[in-house]
């Protein structure tokens, strides 16, 4: 079956502390893969996207994650966390083969990272 | 470009009564996504639009639930006899191509309160 977990609902870190927030799918093709940011009251932000072409991608605001196959993961970090950071974060995959289909994003459950000053 | 915007942004109604949303894209957009967000979970994909054409449904989408895009620019989703279970954030998105890495970009979202 095709899903994706985000293992931690809740991550509270200090401010300028690294952040860690965990991704795992669960897919019989290699998948699309994609981290959106939800702050309070605002839309959907794109943060990054794996595109195939690095296994490493560099998103906005100083993001990043990494695509391991092997573990079939794509963790999202980032060095040091601002206040600003504080928002809820998902995992968002595109799972099948065919280039031409709908495009479906299927989201997992969220994280909410909490920033302490 | 002013980016998705979706209206109303809230809406409380009594169950059983019927509801439309609206969801106007980016221009030249030809994807239309429409996806739900209950509390405390992900959105969930419910239908998509390329053009003017519904090409996919979920099965969350129930009979009292219709969309349309006509003309291929904006949408409406509307749902007849409310429920208090489709309390929930619709959420609109909208990409300019149909490659797998294309981004949604989001709207605000409507939330929808069913007393």
């Amino acid at each position: 079956a095709q899903s994706v977990t985000q293992l931690d609902s809740h991550v509270s870190v200090s401010e300028g502390t690294p952040v860690l927030l965990r991704c795992n799918y669960s897919s019989s093709y290699s998948p699309s893969l994609f981290w959106y940011v939800q702050h309070p009251n605002k839309g959907l932000q794109l943060l990054l996207k794996y595109t195939s072409a690095a296994t490493l991608v560099k998103g906005i605001n100083g993001f990043e994650a990494e695509f391991k196959k092997s573990e079939t993961s794509f963790h999202l970090t980032k060095p040091s966390a601002h206040m600003s950071d504080a928002a809820e974060y998902f995992c968002v995959v595109i799972f099948g083969l065919n280039n031409n289909a709908g495009n479906m994003l299927t989201f997992g459950g969220g994280t909410r990272l909490m920033v302490k000053p | 470009d002013t980016g998705v915007s979706q209206n109303p942004r809230h809406k409380i109604t009594k169950r059983g009564q019927n509801v439309t949303f609206r969801c106007d894209p980016i221009s030249e957009h030809n994807r239309l996504y429409w996806y739900r967000q209950t509390l405390g979970q992900g959105p969930e994909f419910l239908t998509y639009f390329q053009n003017e054409a519904q090409l996919e449904k979920s099965r969350l989408l129930s009979d009292r639930f219709s969309a349309e895009r006509p003309k291929g620019s904006f949408s409406t989703l509307e749902i007849q006899r409310t429920e208090q279970g489709d309390s929930a954030m619709y959420l609109c998105a909208s990409s300019l191509g149909v490659q797998r890495q294309e981004t949604q970009y989001f709207g605000p979202g409507t939330r929808l309160l069913v007393l």
